[in-house]
């Protein structure tokens, strides 16, 4: 399985506040797709965004937006305007083009404080 | 349209029980998956099915054992439960056709404890 580090065991943020994510990858692949998947306390996985590595053009969804170094293998994700409901656990995933399988880090666990 | 299912949401076996989890879908994917979620190490892959009739091994897949007859389920067996099976399984599948994006789609998971 491929590496994935996510160095930020727990972040805490002040509603209305940014928080930025970092995950990094250990890999040769060239082809490869990037994910942030959020766990709420509901458990269930819910995909935030998605990056294809062959784009240079950073992803954006809402107030989620990744900064993707290729040349760095990192992948960080931006939380913009925290929000209550963006309390979760935060799980980087890295995919092989065409492999179908997903490497996890062991995730970041996000609190935001009112 | 209910995604994915499994079944049951909660377990609790004594060490050398088995049992079986059940994993629906009910959006023709090809390809399903089973992890496990474990405190401080993310997700892990156990085993995966690229289509009906078919299943492989994933990153730990020992104790486990899988079967995928029909296209809509997957199945994951546990011959004698450890203890150190206790975890949080889930399963998830993903669409292989043109266009897709690769995204899995999960279950909502099952809390597995082994006493």
């Amino acid at each position: 399985a491929q590496t994935v580090t996510q160095s930020q065991p727990e972040m805490s943020v002040q509603e209305a506040e940014t928080v930025t994510l970092s995950c990094t990858y250990d890999t040769s692949e060239n082809n490869y797709y990037l994910f942030w998947y959020k766990q709420p306390p509901s458990r269930q996985m819910i995909l935030v965004i998605r990056q294809e590595a062959y784009k240079q053009q950073n992803a954006t969804e809402n107030r989620f937006s990744v900064n993707f170094q290729k040349a760095a293998k990192s992948f960080s994700l931006k939380i913009s305007d925290s929000q209550l409901g963006d309390t979760a656990m935060y799980f980087c995933a890295f995919m092989k083009s065409y492999d179908y399988k997903l490497s996890f880090g062991a995730g970041t666990t996000v609190t935001v404080r009112a | 349209n209910a995604g994915v299912t499994q079944t049951p949401k909660f377990r609790v076996l004594k060490t050398g029980q088995s049992m079986t989890l059940l994993c629906a879908q009910d959006m023709n994917h090809e390809y399903m998956y089973w992890y496990r979620q474990d405190p401080g190490m993310g997700l892990r892959l156990i085993h995966y099915s690229v289509g009906e009739g078919t299943t492989a091994k994933g990153e730990v897949p020992d104790g486990y054992n899988v079967s995928r007859l029909k296209k809509q389920n997957f199945l994951l067996g546990l011959e004698s439960a450890a203890p150190s099976q206790t975890s949080v399984y889930f399963c998830a599948s993903t669409d292989r056709s043109a266009g897709a994006t690769y995204e899995q789609y999960f279950g909502p998971g099952t809390r597995l404890t082994v006493t």
